[in-house]
């Protein structure tokens, strides 16, 4: 099977700019959660999709947002850049919600904004 | 809420010496535990999970971890260390009802030949 596969790899932006980040989970694979990962705050939890809907969210301003699309596809935007955006992405998926099943990560997309 | 803290931002071993790897968790359920390694430029790979079954898990790569409630921590460990173990590792915890995980801010193991 495919891994989780994240696209684009890198992105470079500059403040005021939005941004789209694709994430597609491993086939059959009905969650997916997005996390951020920056030096000084580690990885958190943006927000989880399962069944094309938000079913959990992190604390993050509504400048971040997200969608699942039904083949379990999801996209996450962020609006109106700002340069603490700047950080790693990454997407997970698992098979079901269960706290017990192992999330599977994809490679991230690296955003930089200037 | 759940919180996960890990003890050491870094951690430095020589190649063939014990690699001990500290997490503690606050949770007010029963949690399900899990430890992560990720490499540079890349994303996070499973190394241990614990699901209420054994208290002892092994995992890949040697590393094994012990869940202890009266202490309520985590710790990894693994006997022998390779160079090829340098890396950074997170600890994290989720409970029954979401998938979501909340991380430990890891710690970055350093093998020196």
């Amino acid at each position: 099977k495919a891994g989780v596969t994240q696209t684009p790899r890198y992105l470079i932006k500059t403040r005021g700019q939005q941004v789209t980040l694709s994430c597609s989970p491993i086939s059959g694979h009905r969650s997916v959660s997005w996390y951020q990962q920056t030096p000084g705050q580690g990885l958190q939890f943006l927000f989880e999709y399962f069944s094309e809907t938000q079913r959990n969210k992190g604390n993050f301003p509504g400048r971040f947002s997200g969608r699942q699309f039904s083949n379990s596809r999801s996209e996450m935007n962020v609006s109106t850049l700002e340069l603490g955006d700047s950080a790693l992405y990454l997407c997970a998926s698992s098979p079901t919600r269960t706290g017990a099943n192992e999330q599977f990560f994809g490679p991230g997309t690296r955003l930089t904004v200037l | 809420a759940q919180s996960v803290t890990q003890l050491g931002s870094h951690v430095s071993v020589s190649e063939g010496a014990l690699v001990l790897l500290r997490c503690n968790y606050s949770s007010s359920v029963p949690p399900y535990l899990f430890w992560y390694v990720q490499y540079p430029n890349q994303g996070l790979q499973l190394l241990l999970k614990y699901t209420s079954a054994a208290t002892l898990v092994k995992g890949i790569n040697g590393f094994e971890a012990e869940f202890k409630k009266s202490e309520t921590s985590f710790h990894l460990t693994k006997p022998s260390a390779h160079m090829s173990d340098a890396a950074e590792y997170f600890c994290a915890v989720s409970d029954s009802g979401y998938s979501t995980l909340t991380f430990g801010k890891g710690t970055m193991l350093l093998v020196s030949p």
